[in-house]
């Protein structure tokens, strides 16, 4: 398979602990995103990467949360001291720089965290 | 605020019946597309206009754009019991660089 793939599926924790996603995006791509959706409501954009540069960050997020893409490859993002507003679930997308107006995002099957 | 607006939030409609989904933006884009998404699942691109664009087709959809509107639409022709999922339409701002922004979404339910 070589769409999009994020690890967990799935994150219960308690409040006060941290998380941490992985995403692992299209191999060829060099550009990745982090994306945050909750019960009806559509992806909300947290960040994103071109290569290993953070061009970008959502003024929604907070200080405990953080991102990293080390390599230019995968990526993770770690949420400190978790809330229960935090309950949520984290998209990753990655896509190809593109000339001109933009190119489609690959998206992966989201982790879904539930903080308690 | 999100910058597009999908209207309805919901649809329910009989299979072989067209589907009809609106999306309304506030800022001067680069491109606006289309998603799909099952339940618990990714989003899926279907479509992108181009804000040079009017119209574009892709199998049994068709999307148009009227920039002075600032509005989109999204119409599935003869639709299936699959194509039940939620759809949102999202917006490439001209100055946003390459943040893309998404709607509220529309559920779409197709009745067998």
């Amino acid at each position: 398979d070589t769409g999009v793939s994020q690890d967990p599926r799935h994150k219960i924790t308690k409040r006060g602990q941290n998380v941490t996603f992985r995403c692992d995006p299209i191999s060829e791509h060099n550009r990745l995103y982090w994306y945050r959706q909750t019960l009806g409501q559509g992806p909300e954009f947290l960040t994103y990467f071109q290569n290993e540069a953070q061009l970008e960050k959502s003024r929604l997020l907070s200080d405990r949360f953080s991102a990293e893409r080390p390599k230019g490859s995968f990526s993770t993002l770690e949420i400190q001291r978790t809330e229960q507003g935090d309950s949520a679930m984290y998209l990753c997308a990655s896509s190809l720089s593109a000339r001109g107006s933009g190119s489609p995002l690959h998206f992966g099957n989201g982790t879904r965290l539930t903080v308690t | 605020s999100q910058q597009g607006e999908e209207d309805p939030q919901a649809l329910s409609i009989q299979e072989g019946e067209n589907a009809t989904m609106n999306c309304s933006y506030k800022t001067s884009i680069n491109n606006l597309q289309w998603y799909r998404q099952n339940s618990g699942r990714g989003l899926v691109h279907l479509i992108l206009i181009r804000s040079n664009e009017r119209e574009k087709h892709s199998g049994r959809l068709r999307v148009t754009l009227d920039t002075s509107k600032k509005s989109s639409s999204l119409l599935i022709t003869a639709s299936r019991a699959a194509d039940t999922a939620s759809y949102f339409c999202a917006t490439r701002k001209e100055t946003s660089g390459s943040r893309l922004t998404f709607g509220e979404g529309t559920q779409l339910t197709v009745n067998p």
